[in-house]
């Protein structure tokens, strides 16, 4: 099946950017979509179709795919942006669909 | 609005088969481009995929879990029915239903809260 790979934990700063990645085989050839999960809470959709947002989102919340990377960019983060975020592709060639491992991300 | 809920055993016991139902309002699985999944997560641990079913009643399934799973729906209830067969104590886990409006390759936009289900004899 198809690997996506995410770093288990990022921390940044408050006002700072974070960057979470999402590594995969060729991910740039797919449409990556990330989801914001807080604790004891269902995930919600932050980015979809690589860049996308849904409305509601933030503009701090914005998204790019290529090559082997798709990168989740959550600037001017704030402390309610602490959560675990999760990358999902849907991988044609086998018909299954792939989350990433997830990345906590601790505002400091 | 759309809206999702899951429902089921809190509880099985190992071996036994876990039925789970998603029951879903605000859209309908009669209507082209749409698809209702199952997602579960141990605690602790990642989102996993387990299985999807779209407008058309075509079925997919996590390749790990697939001879244990079974997804089927009742347009008439607009439900989705999930059943896992064999159940152990690593699928423990809280599990949940979402909604895809398009191909199976676009976002999923609604969850439902999801359900603790607990495998202990």
């Amino acid at each position: 099946s198809y690997v996506l790979t995410q770093p288990p934990s990022v921390s940044v700063a408050p006002g700072q950017t974070a960057r979470l990645t999402c590594g995969g085989n060729n991910i740039g050839s797919k449409s990556v979509h990330w989801y914001q999960q807080k604790p004891g809470q269902a995930p919600v959709l932050v980015v979809f179709d690589d860049y996308d947002r849904p409305s509601g989102i933030p503009e701090r919340f914005s998204g790019s795919n290529s090559g082997n990377t798709a990168t989740l960019t959550i600037s001017w983060v704030e402390a309610g942006d602490e959560a675990d975020y999760y990358c999902q592709v849907w991988h044609s060639s086998s018909d299954h669909l792939g989350f990433g491992g997830g990345t906590k991300l601790t505002v400091l | 609005q759309v809206t999702l809920r899951e429902s089921g055993p809190a509880m099985v016991k190992p071996t036994q088969t876990l039925t789970l139902t998603c029951t879903f309002s605000g859209f309908s699985l009669t209507t082209s481009a749409m698809c209702v999944s199952w997602i579960r997560q141990p605690p602790g641990k990642a989102l996993e995929w387990l299985a999807l079913i779209d407008w058309d009643d075509d079925k997919y399934y996590s390749t790990s879990l697939k001879t244990r799973l079974t997804i089927s729906k009742d347009t008439s209830k607009n439900q989705v029915v999930l059943t896992m067969t064999d159940m152990d104590p690593v699928d423990t886990a809280t599990y949940y239903c979402a909604r895809i409006r398009g191909t199976r390759m676009a976002p999923f936009d609604f969850w439902g809260q999801g359900t603790l289900v607990t495998v202990s004899s």
